[in-house]
């Protein structure tokens, strides 16, 4: 099925720990993001990727990396797992950069560090 | 992008319209008019977006006040599945990717 394939969808990890949440889409999108999204809160942009190649920050990105080494693939790394990194991630790409078809976004991964 | 302000919460009977509301004072000329939901859990769902004319898709109405100003969703005929927040955003697109996502309204369709 066309969309936006998120794993994995629950995760567990101590505090220090690195892990990589993964990203992938068929509809061959140009954009992708990662979004965070915290008890009560509305969603918080990451990162995001205009294409292959291409990264920037978005509002929230300190300990998270990026890569966008191919069109469909968009992995966010954490470096060094944090208490307040205990969030629910959503990935989400676009056609292109009028966005006139709105953003799909994946079903999202539910990470608690401890 | 400019800020938007919508109602906390609302309620609505199954099979009634669902009228939700969104102020959007500052907007400028080239921004559109977004609306998402997210259901329970799930991740946020593009619902219908619109620049200056009234639009309608298979899922939901949106009408735009004629100085932008505002907006409306209309649910014709909202179920126990629209149950959901609804986000409305304002956003131009062109040059800016971020979708500032507000916290919303929650909407509560009642049997």
């Amino acid at each position: 099925n066309a969309g936006v394939t998120q794993t994995p969808k629950f995760q567990v990890l101590k505090t220090g720990q690195s892990m990589t949440l993964q990203c992938a889409q068929d509809m061959n999108h140009e954009y992708m993001s990662w979004y965070r999204q915290d008890p009560g809160m509305g969603l918080r942009l990451i990162h995001y990727s205009v294409g292959a190649g291409i990264t920037d920050q978005g509002e929230v990105p300190n300990g998270y990396n990026v890569s966008r080494s191919t069109t469909e693939d968009f992995p966010l790394r954490l470096l060094s797992a944090a208490p307040s990194q205990t969030s629910v991630y959503f990935c989400a790409s676009s056609y292109g950069q009028t966005f006139s078809d709105g953003y799909t976004f994946g079903s999202g991964t539910r990470l608690t560090v401890v | 992008d400019a800020k938007t302000t919508q109602p906390p919460s609302m309620d609505c009977a199954e099979g009634r319209a669902a009228n939700l509301p969104c102020n959007h004072s500052t907007i400028s000329g080239n921004e559109y008019v977004y609306w998402y939901r997210q259901i329970h859990s799930q991740g946020p769902q593009y619902i219908i977006h619109g620049l200056k004319n009234n639009e309608t898709n298979e899922m939901a109405s949106l009408i735009i006040t004629e100085d932008r100003k505002s907006s409306t969703l209309i649910l014709p005929h909202a179920t126990l599945r629209d149950t959901a927040v609804y986000y409305c955003i304002v956003h131009s697109g062109a040059g800016s990717y971020q979708l500032t996502f507000g916290k919303g309204t929650k909407l509560s369709v009642i049997p």
